[in-house]
Order: C-alpha cells, then sequence, then structure tokens
C-alpha cells in the first residue's frame, strides 16, 4: 500500500505490561511523526524523527515511553509497565522532507487499551 | 509557544448552506497553517494549507480557509455543505522556532442535516 501502515491496530493489554506499537512510514518520507488522541480531544504531539534522530521529543509523558527509527524508515513506539492513563489511539504520521511547509500523512492509528 | 483554538465544540448546518469552522493560533515567526478532517474510525486527512501568498486557499472536498494575520485566524468555509462533510475537523498550526510539529485544536464536531 501506498500509505502509512500501523500495527496492530487494536492492542488489549493488563496494567504493568510492556508493548511495541509499529508504524511503517509512506516510502522515501524522511520525517515521521507520534501522536497519541484519546477520546474526545485532538492530536497530542509525542516525537518526531528526522531520519534516523529524534529531533523533538518534548511530548513524550515521562520515561516509560520511548521511540526509535534505527534505519530511517519503520519506527516503534515502546510502552514500559503501561498504566489504564496510557489508554488512547496512538497516531503515526510521515512526511516528505523536514520543512515547515509539508503535510503530514496519516496511519490510521493503533488503539491501545490497558485494563 | 504554539496554541491554537477552536471555539465551537460543534457546527450545525443544513446541506446547502454554506459553512465556517473557526480556528484562532498563536505561533511566534511565520505562521503554517493546516486543517484536517477525521471521519469515524479513520486517520486524519490532510485537506489543506496556508504556507504564504493568498490568504484565501483551496483544497480538498470543496473547501476553503481563509488566513488573517491581524486576527490570527484560519477559518474553514465551504460555500454548500454535503451529509457527506459530517466529521471532525481539526485546525493545526506549525511554527515558532526549530520546531517542526504541528499542534492540533480540540477539534470542532461539524453535522450536516439533510
Amino acid at each position: 500500500g501506498a500509505g502509512v501502515s500501523q500495527t496492530p491496530s487494536n492492542k488489549v493489554t493488563e496494567k504493568g505490561k510492556y508493548v511495541e506499537l509499529r508504524c511503517d512510514p509512506i516510502s522515501g518520507h524522511t520525517a515521521l511523526y507520534w501522536y497519541r488522541q484519546s477520546l474526545g480531544q485532538g492530536p497530542e504531539f509525542l516525537i518526531y524523527f528526522q531520519g534516523t534522530g529524534a529531533a523533538d521529543d518534548s511530548g513524550l509523558p515521562n520515561d516509560r515511553f520511548f521511540a526509535v527509527r534505527p534505519e530511517g524508515s519503520v519506527s516503534t513506539l515502546k510502552i514500559q509497565r503501561t498504566e489504564r492513563g496510557d489508554s488512547a489511539v496512538y497516531l503515526c504520521a510521515s512526511s516528505i522532507g523536514t520543512g515547515f511547509a509539508g503535510e503530514l500523512f496519516f496511519g490510521e492509528g493503533s488503539r491501545l487499551t490497558v485494563l | 509557544a504554539q496554541s491554537v483554538a477552536q471555539p465551537e465544540d460543534q457546527v450545525n448546518v443544513a446541506e446547502g448552506n454554506p459553512l465556517t469552522v473557526k480556528c484562532t493560533y498563536s505561533v511566534s515567526g511565520n505562521p503554517y497553517l493546516f486543517w484536517y478532517v477525521q471521519y469515524p474510525n479513520r486517520g486524519l486527512q490532510f485537506l489543506l494549507k496556508y504556507i504564504t501568498g493568498d490568504n484565501l486557499v483551496k483544497g480538498s472536498y470543496g473547501f476553503e480557509a481563509e488566513f488573517n494575520k491581524s486576527q490570527t485566524s484560519f477559518h474553514l468555509k465551504k460555500p454548500s455543505a454535503l451529509v457527506s462533510d459530517s466529521a471532525l475537523y481539526f485546525c493545526a498550526p506549525r511554527g515558532g522556532g526549530a520546531t517542526n510539529k504541528l499542534i492540533f485544536g480540540t477539534g470542532t464536531l461539524l453535522a450536516v442535516q439533510p
């Protein structure tokens, strides 16, 4: 497919467990973003990558959250010791280049439910 | 610091009537402004953007938006609403130094009645 792909689409886990969410961006897009959207809210910025490096991780809520993009393509968002408050839809987006004018293309999200 | 406000949680309009969804923003430096739409259980879709040039920008599905620098607004408009336009709309500015992130508003639910 030509769009941003996110897996899994749904994840149910228990409090305290470890979770990984994967994002496969549009081929050739150098910038990749993670957002979190809670029910009734707008997307909340978490982190963005230019290539392999995290250019801005100011939105990560605490040190339980970590993201990597080792080869500058696929990215994984990792959440340790999950809490019920982590339940949300996690959105990934990519954009071509790193300029300010480019629009973001979003995947359909990974819905995380922490019981 | 960047911020954005969408003052209306919901906008109701009859099919065929014009619609406006309001957005005001605060960024340092030149603003780059975006509108996205989210249909139920779907990802966010890009509608249009203002970067520079004409204050009236046109986008997908017949939508347009007017950039007003003095009022720091970027309202979304459409001359004639369709039932299929019913969705959640987000305004998202980008700007303020080196950061490349979009900051999203809380969203406005557009409900178009037949």
